[in-house]
């Protein structure tokens, strides 16, 4: 079982805040996504990576900036955060395309709430 | 850009009754399309797939049919169990782009 760790699993900032999600898969997963969930509008894509050093923008990017330091780990930056950015972030990894490869491994999971 | 949507938001139905939810996609050169299931308070997980070369797919109570001229795709939930209640969203892929557009989920809850 592919295993997808996101930290912190909650957090509490202010407007103008500064924060980072950080992501870290342990299965050689090439790709890796950020997605946010808010009802009504399922979930959305931020930013992806193909490998490390490699960024794609998604559908949903503005005020986020996402950085792939090693194949391992993926963060998502808020350098201002503003009350529309409150969710919930999913980061995910898959092993690439093809057969089977595509299916997509969740980590648990961070509320971010932004007053 | 490309757009999922899930038709049902919320669906109830009876334990042991059946349950489908469908979705419709506008990327026609979308060419797979997987489901994923979100129980109360966690997270998502994988539960089956179609792909554009084949109309319909089983796995035991589930089955994924897809209607390519229609661009809509279903899944369809037999002999439902107290544990199907959850949260399903559906999705779909074009290669060249690379990345997984999801719908907006349907809630399914499963009366006794």
């Amino acid at each position: 079982e592919a295993a997808v760790t996101q930290s912190p699993r909650n957090k509490v900032t202010v407007t103008g805040g500064n924060v980072t999600l950080s992501c870290r898969q342990t299965n050689s997963h090439n790709y890796m996504y950020w997605y946010r969930q808010d009802t009504g509008h399922g979930l959305r894509l931020i930013h992806y990576s193909y490998g490390a050093g490699n960024l794609q923008i998604g559908d949903v990017p503005d005020g986020y900036k996402a950085t792939r330091t090693t194949q391992e780990d993926f963060f998502l930056l808020l350098e201002l955060a503003s009350p529309s950015q409150t969710s919930l972030y999913f980061c995910a990894s898959s092993e690439g395309r093809g057969r089977g490869a595509e299916t997509l491994y969740f980590g648990s999971g961070t509320r971010l709430t932004v007053l | 850009g490309e757009k999922v949507e899930q038709h049902e938001s919320t669906l109830s139905v009876r334990e042991g009754d059946s349950a489908v939810i469908n979705c419709t996609y506008t990327d026609t050169a979308s060419s797979y399309f997987p489901w994923y299931k979100q129980e109360a308070g966690k997270s998502l997980h994988f539960v089956i797939d179609i792909r554009s070369n084949v109309d319909r797919k089983q796995s035991q109570r589930l089955i994924v049919l897809l209607d390519k001229k229609a661009k809509r795709f279903s899944l369809h939930i037999t002999a439902t169990q107290p544990e199907d209640s959850a949260i399903y969203f559906c999705a779909d892929m074009n290669y060249n782009q690379g990345k997984l557009i999801f719908g907006q989920g349907t809630k399914l809850s499963i009366k006794p």
